[in-house]
């Protein structure tokens, strides 16, 4: 089945050092592949996600490529902030679009000033 | 703020308990997922409605049961509870169908002692 594999945190960088979170995955035809982030005490956002193969989705700063030769969607971010400390998901879907996402477990960020 | 919202934020209850979580999607939205979160098996997916109708079954247990209301609302019956039920239980809405993202309510804790 489809599964998605991060590396394990805890990750603690100091502030505007430079991020990279990894992910590959393991699915069946061609997935949507998406980044997500959880602050403390609440729900998870959508941060970012691609949709095809060599699509590279941004937002905040943050960026991640989705490359199918090596099936992966490593996260970066140039120059982190304290604000940037939070835990992060990996996820695809399978279906298209946001139904039925298999999430990796996460990866928490702490940023220090 | 998501625009999802989950009652109530915390439950404490004992085993062999039954509790209703409680989920209002976003003004709009259409589908609505429920999602568990434990520390050892992560994000799952349990199951999500799209207008009212069943549109997709996860890792969902036998003892859970979800519907969602002509108002679109949903909710997440949780019955014969067991001390591994504890878990951050989510509830996330999209549009529709398509690839429009997911958002997250703040969860509802739920205890089993």
């Amino acid at each position: 089945g489809n599964s998605v594999t991060q590396m394990e945190g805890p990750v603690t960088l100091s502030e505007e050092a430079f991020l990279t979170i990894n992910c590959t995955y393991t699915a069946t035809g061609y997935p949507s592949l998406f980044w997500y982030v959880q602050y403390p005490g609440e729900g998870l956002q959508l941060l970012l996600k691609a949709t095809k193969a060599d699509d590279k989705g941004s937002n905040k700063g943050f960026e991640a490529t989705y490359r199918k030769e090596t099936t992966s969607f490593h996260l970066e971010k140039g120059s982190v902030q304290v604000s940037d400390s939070a835990v992060y998901f990996c996820a695809l879907s399978d279906q298209g679009g946001s139904e039925k996402l298999v999430f990796g477990k996460g990866t928490k960020l702490t940023v220090n000033p | 703020d998501s625009g999802v919202t989950q009652t109530p934020k915390h439950l404490i209850t004992a085993t062999g308990q039954r509790v209703t979580l409680r989920c209002s999607p976003r003004s709009g939205d259409l589908s609505v997922y429920w999602y568990q979160q434990s520390l050892d098996q992560g994000l799952q997916f349990l199951i999500q409605y799209y207008n009212g109708e069943e549109r997709a079954k996860g890792n969902i247990l036998e003892r859970f049961s979800a519907q969602q209301f002509p108002d679109l609302h949903s909710e997440l019956n949780l019955s014969s509870l067991e001390l591994g039920d504890s878990a951050l239980y989510f509830c996330a809405s999209s549009v529709g169908l398509d690839n429009s993202p997911l958002h997250f309510g703040n969860g509802t804790r739920l205890t089993v002692t």
